[in-house]
């Protein structure tokens, strides 16, 4: 596609469900980044993919929290049993390379836990 | 791990003002990269410095990397309120490929 795309877009969601958010990075790109961002708050770096490297999940901020990337190209990251510190914007970018090029945000998942 | 930290955390100007926000880490980072975000938005990428002691402009804005490639600055001249939004330092480091971000900058710009 012409840009990361991530859904859904909104989600609401009861305390102590599951709950599954999607990226589809730009098409070709290797590296894939979730972030976390809360209100009016700076950018919290959850896990990194890198082609076929293990995954960088030391920003992953619980046993709760988990994300896989199929085939090197799409991700989703898992929250289990939702807690209302989880509500927040969470953020997938991803670039070509892992060194020295852009990253190209999505929209964002706005996730609400009531 | 990589931690890098960014002042002010918020800015108020009058528009025609200059506005400058600092980005240090911790450790140092093979390259530094600038985002804004406008209000509702997501980041959006302004440029990256790569090498030790790098200045570069876009118009009204000019990025610095220091020597050490440890820290990094974004000034801008004559604000004007199409400036407006959160401004994000990002740090790679070395060996690592993850992006690790500021908390940002907000500047905001009173006509």
């Amino acid at each position: 596609g012409a840009g990361v795309s991530q859904s859904p877009s909104n989600k609401v969601t009861e305390k102590g469900k599951d709950v599954e958010l999607r990226c589809d990075p730009i098409s070709g790109h290797t590296a894939l980044y979730w972030y976390r961002q809360s209100l009016g708050q700076g950018l919290e770096f959850l896990i990194y993919f890198q082609g076929n490297s293990a995954p960088d999940k030391s920003g992953l901020p619980s046993d709760r929290f988990s994300a896989e990337r199929t085939g090197g190209s799409v991700s989703t990251l898992t929250i289990q049993r939702t807690q209302q510190e989880d509500s927040a914007v969470y953020l997938c970018a991803s670039s070509l390379v892992w060194q020295n090029t852009e990253a190209f945000f999505g929209q964002g998942t706005r996730l609400t836990v009531v | 791990g990589q931690q890098v930290m960014q002042i002010p955390q918020y800015q108020h100007v009058q528009e025609g003002e200059d506005f400058t926000t600092y980005c240090n880490s911790s450790t140092t980072l093979s390259n530094i990269q600038w985002y804004k975000q406008r209000p509702g938005g997501h980041p959006v990428f302004l440029i990256q410095l790569v090498k030790s002691g790098e200045v570069k402009k876009q118009k009204r804005l000019t990025f610095q990397f220091g020597e050490a490639k440890k820290n990094s600055s974004l000034h801008i001249t004559a604000t004007q309120t199409t400036d407006v939004g959160t401004y994000f330092c990002a740090g790679m480091g070395g060996s690592q490929g993850n992006l690790i971000f500021g908390k940002g900058t907000k500047l905001s710009v009173k006509p």
